[in-house]
């Protein structure tokens, strides 16, 4: 199962765009990449998904390189409420689709 | 849609107690779950993958003696936490694996339950 590197944290303001990157070296060829973000006591909710180049729903965008050893998750104009944990998975779907979970990047933001 | 309902949201019981805890999708037909551990400031550790109708693979250092998970139907899941001790307090979360159609990529997750051990 590939390994992911996020930053261990960030911090924005309210109203600006968050970028979050993900590298993912070892992806393989079935891997698709799922961003999850998480409040604390709660479960993971699931934000974006996607296999390769840009995807975009109403929460968020994210963008992978034609390498696809990479991602980075886009979120437009931030408010406080987006203070949460963001993780960056990569799973095979044609097995069980198990997760490894790294330590996510925690994204704090300010009034 | 693609609503998973995980219960009770908080347990606290004695040591030496077992506790069951209920992970059901809602509007969707599971054929994988799992089931997470997580403790304070840390990421979610997968403790067991359970399919319908077989029995749970266990990640390693988890004994399938006590935690029990029955996956006895495409909507229900449960983990049974057996003769449970401090050391057993955690954040449980399960999560399910639609059966079918693009979403079957997709985990979506339960609200997650606060195991107090006394």
């Amino acid at each position: 199962l590939a390994k992911t590197t996020q930053p261990i944290s960030m911090d924005s303001y309210e109203g600006q765009e968050v970028n979050i990157t993900c590298s993912h070296n070892n992806i393989a060829t079935n891997d698709y990449i799922t961003w999850y973000q998480q409040f604390p006591s709660q479960g993971p909710r699931f934000i974006i998904q996607g296999y390769k180049t840009k995807v975009t729903n109403e929460v968020a965008s994210r963008f992978i390189p034609a390498d696809r050893k990479s991602s980075t998750l886009s979120l437009p104009r931030v408010s406080l409420s987006d203070t949460a944990v963001y993780y960056c998975l990569v799973g095979d779907t044609d097995s069980n689709y198990q997760l490894i979970w790294g330590a996510g990047t925690k994204l704090i933001i300010k009034p | 849609g693609a609503v998973v309902s995980q219960h009770p949201s908080r347990v606290i019981c004695k040591s030496g107690t077992s506790v069951k805890i209920e992970c059901r999708s809602l509007d969707f037909q599971a054929t994988t779950m799992f089931w997470y551990r997580q403790f304070p400031k840390q990421s979610l550790m997968l403790m067991a993958t359970s399919n319908e109708g077989s029995k749970a693979t266990y990640e390693q250092g988890v004994e399938k003696d006590k935690f029990l998970i029955n996956h006895a139907s495409l909507t229900l899941s449960t983990l049974t936490v057996t003769s449970a001790h401090p050391e057993d307090s955690s954040f449980y979360i399960c999560s399910a694996r639609p059966l079918a159609g693009l979403a079957k990529n997709i985990q979506y997750f339960g609200a997650g339950t606060r195991l107090s051990v006394l």
